[in-house]
């Protein structure tokens, strides 16, 4: 079946521009994770929804940085007046359970973003 | 908050041989750990993991081992192929608000040689 994909796969922005990344999870994944990578690093926590629900946002580096999961399904990360400090490859991951304390999280293939 | 090293950060063996890489972390309130695999261009892939009730689990030729006195964790892979060539994670987890956080380590690039 159909994986986690996101959108775009590349993204360049000049710095002071806004952007939006798009996570479609596995259908019927109640729980979706939103995770930073930087070149180099591994994946950090941005924020955790289950279903509308957003109820971790505690990885949010700065309050430019947006995400929202209005039906429960479809997931945009949404940053604004976007900082040379952004770049990095933002990575979507969804899971079954709402409550996933040992579930798998499915990870997409990630957006890299560029501020230039 | 919970802090997790990965060691090493590069690793070069020749096909058959086997590989290790070491993870330590801070929380003792950490109960799962997790194994991922990323290649180029996609997305971290879930290959074993190891919950601490457990001090070892095995699949196929991969292995992980888990002590808890001195929060550390290993991978161990066994027979490595040239597609074992991937960039590894360890992780773990912090169960927050019902659900797990995962805290990454910084990676290893594994490169098997054939």
């Amino acid at each position: 079946g159909a994986g986690v994909s996101q959108s775009p796969r590349y993204k360049v922005a000049k710095r002071g521009q806004d952007v939006a990344l798009r996570c479609d999870p596995i259908s019927g994944h109640v729980s979706l994770f939103w995770y930073q990578q930087a070149l180099g690093q591994g994946p950090e926590f941005l924020t955790y929804f289950q279903n509308e629900a957003q109820l971790d946002k505690s990885g949010l580096p700065s309050d430019r940085f947006f995400a929202e999961r209005p039906e429960g399904s479809v997931s945009t990360l949404k940053i604004q007046r976007t900082q040379q400090e952004d770049s990095a490859v933002y990575l979507c991951a969804s899971s079954l359970e709402d409550r996933p304390l040992y579930n798998e999280q499915f990870f997409g293939p990630g957006t890299r973003l560029t501020v230039l | 908050g919970e802090n997790v090293e990965q060691h090493p950060s590069t690793l070069s063996v020749q096909e058959g041989d086997s590989a290790v890489i070491k993870c330590t972390y801070s929380d003792s309130a950490s109960n799962y750990f997790p194994w991922y695999k990323q290649e180029l261009g996609k997305g971290p892939q879930l290959i074993i993991d190891i919950r601490s009730n457990v001090g070892e689990k095995k699949d196929q030729r991969i292995a992980v081992t888990l002590n808890k006195t001195a929060k550390h964790f290993s991978l161990h892979i066994t027979e490595t192929q040239p597609e074992d060539s991937a960039v590894y994670f360890c992780a773990a987890s912090i169960i927050s608000g019902g659900y797990n956080k995962l805290i990454f380590g910084a990676g290893t690039r594994l490169a098997v040689h054939p």
